[in-house]
């Protein structure tokens, strides 16, 4: 069975400080990983991730796949109180549709 | 339109009544998802749309879920014979090809809440 899993569930940190979200899959056909930041309603997207090693990075946010462990890990530095979110990943598996299969996310609450 | 729009955002409906939710995606794209989000859960995946095709409906949880796609483009959601446990939120996304590198773009979804 397919499925995607995230670690922690939920994060409590203070603002500067560095955190990591990891996603970890099990998917057949795997053809890419996204991670999307949930305030309040929709879903937006961070991070689109296809190859191995490839760092992606905007401002505060990097993440980084590895296929061979099957797992990806979002970096946030110097966080701030916008960054509390949900963090949800999802990983595309290509059989008969693209199908988007969801972890069920990691809660950060950043304190000041 | 500028991104994906959905209606109502909020639906209170009593158990057993029908409910319908429309999905109006972004200009262009041809493809649309339906996804369901339980209080605290993930993402969970109902349907999806692309061009022309047959739809996937290997998500929906019964047959008193359906969801059509007039025209290419909006979309509906029905859920007759609400149950309490069809409470959710019922977010729609599209993308613009259903690639595997084309990103989903969501809209704010619909609370729908049943008593």
């Amino acid at each position: 069975e397919d499925k995607v899993v995230q670690s922690p569930l939920s994060l409590v940190v203070h603002e500067g400080d560095t955190v990591t979200l990891n996603c970890s899959y099990e998917v057949t056909n795997f053809r890419s990983l996204l991670w999307y930041k949930q305030e309040k309603k929709a879903p937006t997207f961070l991070f689109m991730l296809t190859s191995s090693g490839i760092e992606k990075k905007s401002g505060r946010l990097s993440s980084i796949l590895d296929k061979k462990e099957l797992f990806s890990i979002l970096n946030i530095t110097a966080t701030q109180t916008g960054d509390s979110a949900v963090y949800l990943c999802a990983v595309v598996s290509t059989y008969n549709f693209n199908k988007f299969y969801f972890g069920s996310g990691t809660k950060l609450n950043v304190k000041p | 339109g500028a991104g994906v729009s959905q209606s109502p955002s909020n639906k209170v409906t009593e158990k057993g009544k029908d409910v319908e939710l429309r999905c109006d995606p972004i200009s262009g794209h041809t493809a649309l998802y339906w996804y369901r989000q339980s209080l605290g859960q993930g993402l969970e995946f109902l349907i999806y749309f692309q061009g022309n095709s047959a739809p996937d409906k290997s998500g929906l949880p019964s047959d008193r879920f359906s969801a059509e796609r007039t025209g290419g483009s909006v979309s509906t959601l029905t859920i007759q014979r609400t149950q309490q446990e069809d409470s959710a939120v019922y977010l729609c996304a599209s993308s613009r090809d259903g690639r595997y590198n084309s990103p989903l773009h969501f809209g704010n979804g619909t609370r729908l809440t049943v008593t």
